[in-house]
């Protein structure tokens, strides 16, 4: 069975510091994705990134970056230069591939509360 | 706007009622998976559906079920309503993309026991 382990239930930092959410996954599959969305006090998931099981290269997208490490299961991110609109609650999610055509359900970690103060 | 339509936003309703919510999802997307997020379960995954077939279970209670029609909009129904059934209802869908798999969520239907 899949799990996704979010051990931070709440940071909290001030503008412009860095900050690393950790992610440990758990899976027996050869195959699969990692994402990572968030949740705005809005209430909605945005989709941040889809990484596959067989890319470990790291990728950086403006002020986020996140580092895939399949040797200790882990797919932390990291923001840089944190903002007052990066609170939110982020949550680091695992999907197994599934038969052609039908993805397999996401199993999401239990997320972690960012907060960025002014 | 996500592409992934659910309606209503929002439902207040009473204990022991019955409740139907709708999910259409993103065009060409033919997989409609439903997560309840409850303040003290996180997202669970309740159940998917693929073109009109049910094809994955998770924890879904038996007064709870869900269908997914020809034109691939799915329903949630959830019966016999108790308070801890209040919580956060998405809908997300997902297509195939050169073996890519993308999931896109709708804005969640909020339902509110009472």
């Amino acid at each position: 069975a899949q799990k996704v382990t979010q051990a931070q239930t709440e940071i909290s930092v001030v503008e412009k510091e860095d900050v690393t959410l950790d992610c440990v996954y758990e899976t027996r599959d050869t195959t699969y994705y990692l994402f990572w969305y968030k949740q705005p006090p809005s209430g909605e998931l945005v989709f941040l990134i889809r990484r596959n099981s067989f890319d470990e290269q790291n990728e950086i997208s403006g002020r986020y970056s996140w580092n895939f490490q399949k040797s200790t299961s882990s797919f932390n991110f990291t923001i840089t230069a944190s903002q007052v609109v990066d609170s939110a609650v982020y949550f680091c999610a695992l999907s197994e591939a599934g038969a052609s055509g039908s993805a397999r359900q996401l199993t999401f970690g239990s997320g972690t509360q960012l907060t960025v103060l002014p | 706007d996500s592409g992934v339509t659910q309606t209503p936003k929002h439902l207040i309703t009473a204990t022991g009622q019955r409740v139907t919510l709708r999910c259409s999802p993103r065009s060409g997307d033919l997989s409609v998976y439903w997560y309840q997020q409850s303040l003290d379960q996180g997202l669970q995954f309740l159940i998917q559906y693929y073109n009109g077939e049910e094809r994955a279970k998770g924890n879904i209670l038996e007064r709870f079920s869900a269908q997914q029609f020809p034109d691939l909009h799915s329903e949630l129904n959830l019966s016999s309503l108790e308070l801890g059934d209040s919580a956060l209802y998405f809908c997300a869908s997902s297509v195939e993309l050169r073996g890519q798999y993308g999931y896109t969520f709708g804005s969640g239907t909020r339902l509110t026991v009472v």
